[in-house]
């Protein structure tokens, strides 16, 4: 069984300062994990993927996830947040290599960013 | 590139009513699916196709029906709207099986159900 857990429903933080998203799954197989991005009334936009290479994982606009199979964590971080990151970030877990009815969203995290 | 186009963006339904969504992708995926978006609760798979003349069930599927004849389209009908299914809905596509490729998502359809 497959499960993903977004331990924050809402993160806010002050522009220019750093910003942490948390993310935690559960998986009886190998995962592939997703960071997704959707801004107000559009549709998800994929932030980076982890599909079992590298554990520290770039994606655009300078975040970057790594995954760490003994927290069974995927984290998503950016050094520095900018007032266009405000939006919902979704977590994603899926087998890899495996079926799209075994694909689990989280419930989302909400970043809000302060000027 | 249109990428995934969903029709239409905005809808009122009154319970008892039918209608249909269509999502259209110009990227020849073979892959493609139907998403629901409730408030806390991510999206839930509806139903997903992996070809032309094939579909099949996601995790909430009871009370809508899919088609996809063509293979650029991919088709979300309710029959007999309920207020339980007032959501937003999202259109996916993606060239293999999602679970290790990026899905391009459409823009998203607000339905309401009164």
């Amino acid at each position: 069984a497959q499960s993903v857990t977004q331990l924050d429903s809402h993160v806010s933080v002050s522009e220019g300062t750093p910003v942490l998203l948390r993310c935690n799954y559960s998986s009886s197989y190998s995962p592939s994990l997703f960071w997704y991005v959707q801004h107000p009334n559009k549709g998800l936009q994929l932030l980076l993927k982890y599909t079992s290479a590298a554990t520290l994982v770039k994606g655009i606009n300078g975040f970057e996830a790594e995954f760490k199979k003994s927290e069974t964590s995927f984290h998503l971080t950016k050094p520095s947040a900018h007032m266009s990151d405000a939006a919902e970030y979704f977590c994603v877990v899926s087998p890899l290599g495996g079926s799209a009815s075994k694909i689990i969203f989280g419930s989302g995290t909400r970043l809000s960013i302060r000027p | 590139n249109a990428g995934v186009t969903q029709t239409p963006k905005f809808r009122v339904l009154k319970t008892g009513q039918s209608m249909t969504l269509l999502c259209a992708q110009d990227m020849n995926h073979e892959y493609m699916y139907w998403y629901r978006q409730d408030p806390g609760m991510g999206l839930r798979l509806i139903h997903y196709s992996v070809g032309e003349g094939t579909t099949a069930k996601g995790e909430v599927p009871d009370g809508y029906n899919v088609s996809r004849l063509k293979k650029q389209n991919f088709l979300l009908g309710l029959e007999s709207a309920a207020p339980s299914q007032t959501s937003v809905y999202f259109c996916a596509s993606s060239y293999k099986i999602q679970g290790n490729t990026e899905a391009f998502f459409g823009q998203g359809t607000r339905l309401t159900v009164v």
